[in-house]
């Protein structure tokens, strides 16, 4: 079946811009996830979505970043005012939730933001 | 919090050698752990996890026993090949309840490089 799907999968905008990035989870995944990857550095968590609500935003790093879901379906992260060290790679992942931490994620590719 | 710390690369080996790539984590509780590849162009896939102490995930030649003692999780391939050359993410989820209970925390990532 079709995989988590991300777009666009690059993004080149200028700084004080704003972007969405937009994430389609696997039909039926229930949690969905965002993560920032920066250039040689490890996944940073950004927020945790069950259905359409968001338990967990203590990875939003300021004020200019928002995400929303909805139809416990798609999400969109959105960056408002875009500076350069929002430069990464956002990646969106979903899983089945139910009551087990054991469930995998399941990564799409990733939208790959440059802020110049 | 938690914390997941994975030996720093990047790692080359020659075809048919022994792989190791050390990981070790800091958690309350009893974490699920994982071990997630990056193939160049791709999004991170599930490689093999372990649920609890003394588990041994296993995966595509690759395994990685869950060590509570030591609170490890070290990923070994007796014979790697050049297809395995990758980013390889050390990673656990915890089993506290409330929010952010279920995301993921993830190592810094070992790129490996196999040659011929």
């Amino acid at each position: 079946g079709a995989g988590v799907s991300q777009s666009p999968s690059n993004k080149v905008t200028e700084k004080g811009k704003d972007v969405e990035l937009r994430c389609d989870p696997i039909s039926g995944h229930t949690a969905l996830y965002w993560y920032r990857q920066r250039l040689g550095q490890g996944l940073e968590f950004l927020i945790y979505f069950q259905g359409n609500s968001a338990p967990d935003k203590s990875g939003l790093p300021s004020d200019r970043f928002s995400a929303e879901r909805t139809g416990e379906s798609v999400s969109t992260l959105t960056i408002q005012r875009t500076q350069q060290e929002d430069s990464a790679v956002y990646l969106c992942a979903s899983s089945t939730q139910g009551q087990r931490n054991n469930s995998p994620l399941h990564f799409g590719n990733g939208t790959r933001l440059t802020v110049t | 919090g938690d914390s997941v710390t994975q030996m720093e690369g990047p790692v080359t080996l020659s075809e048919e050698a022994f792989l190791t790539i050390n990981c070790t984590y800091t958690a309350t509780g009893y974490p699920s752990l994982f071990w997630y590849v990056q193939y160049p162009g791709e999004g991170l896939q599930l490689l093999l996890k372990a649920t609890k102490a003394d588990d041994k995930g296993s995966n595509k030649g690759f395994e990685a026993t869950y060590r509570k003692e030591t609170t490890s999780f070290h990923l070994e391939k007796g014979s790697v090949q050049v297809s395995d050359s990758a980013v390889y993410f050390c990673a656990l989820r915890n089993t506290r309840t409330g929010a952010g209970s279920y995301q993921l925390t993830f190592g810094k990532g070992t790129k490996l490089s196999v040659i011929p």
